[in-house]
């Protein structure tokens, strides 16, 4: 199964922009990059999810590389309530149907 | 409203028996799953399914059982054989993505509120 690398931790101040990265070399081209986070004691919610093109929504951004070996949730404007632990998880193709998470990238946002 | 709900929120087991961990969800999603998750630790997969009267195990099986009768329903037992386990466990569901006849991966997935289960 492709796998994820993500920092274990990262901090920000409060209405600053949050990039948060993530790496998957062994991405094949059907595998699709997704983006959770989990707030304490709570399931994680989904947030955002691409393929090649960079992606956005009400929540976040998600910037994908061109070779797809890398990508980045973006935060715009990190709020206190964005200090969660993301998850960034790939899906599809020969791993289709098996939703691993790793171990994720707990951002603490500071007032 | 569509979502998917877990039952108990928390449980407490003796050792030595056998419980089970109720997910229901009304969202006609096809794949459904089960994790586990210990303080400070991410979510780790025991079982998943993708289509009624089928599922796969995942990367800590061991110790659980699962079914899934019905497209709604995938209830986790935790088996006296399964040697720790007090933590938290999550349910997920999803609706699978297939286009032109290729899977194109999954699209979001809903988490249930999770159940705490403690051995005393």
């Amino acid at each position: 199964d492709a796998k994820t690398t993500q920092p274990n931790s990262m901090e920000s101040n409060e209405e600053e922009p949050v990039h948060l990265p993530c790496n998957h070399s062994t991405i094949s081209g059907t595998d699709y990059i997704h983006w959770y986070r989990q707030l304490p004691s709570q399931g994680p919610e989904y947030v955002i999810h691409g393929l090649t093109s960079n992606v956005n929504n009400r929540m976040a951004s998600l910037a994908i590389a061109e070779d797809r070996k890398s990508s980045t949730l973006i935060l715009h404007r990190a709020t206190l309530r964005d200090a969660a632990v993301y998850y960034c998880i790939l899906n599809g193709g020969t791993s289709y149907g098996k939703l691993t998470f790793g171990q994720g990238t707990i951002l603490t946002v500071h007032p | 409203d569509g979502g998917i709900t877990q039952s108990p929120k928390y449980l407490f087991r003796k050792e030595g028996q056998n419980v089970t961990l109720s997910c229901e969800q009304n969202l006609n999603h096809d794949a459904m799953y089960w994790y586990r998750q210990d303080p400070g630790q991410g979510l780790r997969l025991i079982y998943y399914s993708q289509i009624v009267n089928d599922f796969q195990k995942g990367d800590i099986a061991e110790g659980y059982s699962v079914s899934r009768e019905k497209k709604e329903s995938f209830p986790l037992t935790v088996t006296s054989a399964q040697k720790n386990p007090t933590a938290f466990y999550l349910c997920a569901s999803i609706r699978g993505h297939i286009k032109q006849g290729i899977k194109r991966g999954m699209t979001e997935a809903f988490f249930g509120q999770g159940t705490r289960l403690t051995v005393v």
